[in-house]
């Protein structure tokens, strides 16, 4: 059964830009490599789920029109992670940030989640 | 707000039935994409409930079940149980600005 781990800080200031890293484990059949989407979901404190965006294992990345324009999604396939970038962070980029893998199509459903982590931005 | 709109908020008693509803639009479930189904009980991770409009994950009992029909869609719960109450959220596709995946904004369902 594969497992999706998040880590990194848990606060950062505001404009600073907030980097997370999600390590994938699991059999060689869930690895990162493999021919599935990975994504990055967050949930402010007390509201909804917003999709931030996904990585393919090629590298090839969509994104939130939303958040276009600061976010990044990188994959490492040599450490079976991907991370998450996203500068100029303010208040409103308070959340808990999941990482999720679906299938091979973009319009596949999460299906495996992290425990999330929550991050804060603080003036 | 949310490109898929679903009521904030929906209740009902134990053992009834209850429908929660997810409106799109013509450039994503109405373009025939499809929809899946999210439960996110207070204080955990959300877990899959209905992929693909109407299919249900292993483990999933068959309470849950999915619809869709033009650009809307529907989760039903049959016999309403008090561990149902839960945030549940709606999920697509969208073909605009070189598409992009589209969530609900969620709806808290109550068990009276």
């Amino acid at each position: 059964q594969v497992q999706l781990q998040e880590s990194g800080p848990g606060l950062i200031t505001s404009s600073e830009t907030l980097s997370l890293t999600c390590t994938v484990s699991g059999n060689s059949a869930d690895s990162i490599s493999s021919g599935y989407y990975w994504g990055w979901i967050r949930q402010p404190p007390g509201k909804g789920l917003e999709w931030i965006g996904s990585v393919y294992r090629s590298g090839s990345a969509y994104y939130n029109p939303s958040l276009r324009g600061r976010v990044a999604i990188s994959v490492d396939t040599s450490e079976n992670r991907f991370s998450l970038s996203l500068s100029s962070v303010t208040a409103a980029d308070t959340a808990v940030y999941y990482c999720a893998r679906s299938c091979s199509s973009t319009t596949c459903p999460f299906t495996h989640w992290g425990q999330g982590v929550l991050v804060t931005v603080s003036s | 707000q949310s490109v898929l709109t679903q009521p904030p908020s929906v209740s009902g008693a134990p053992g009834q039935r209850v429908t929660i509803s997810c409106a799109g639009s013509n450039s994503n479930i109405g373009a025939g994409l499809d929809v899946h189904w999210y439960q996110q009980l207070p204080g955990t991770v959300p877990r899959l409930l209905i992929y693909n409009n109407n299919n249900r994950p292993s483990g999933v009992p068959d309470r849950f079940s999915g619809s869709k029909s033009g650009t809307s869609a529907s989760l039903a719960i049959t016999g309403l149980q008090p561990e149902d109450e839960a945030d549940y959220y709606c999920q697509s596709f969208d073909n605009s600005l070189s598409g992009h995946v589209v969530l609900g904004g969620g709806t808290r369902l109550t068990v009276l």
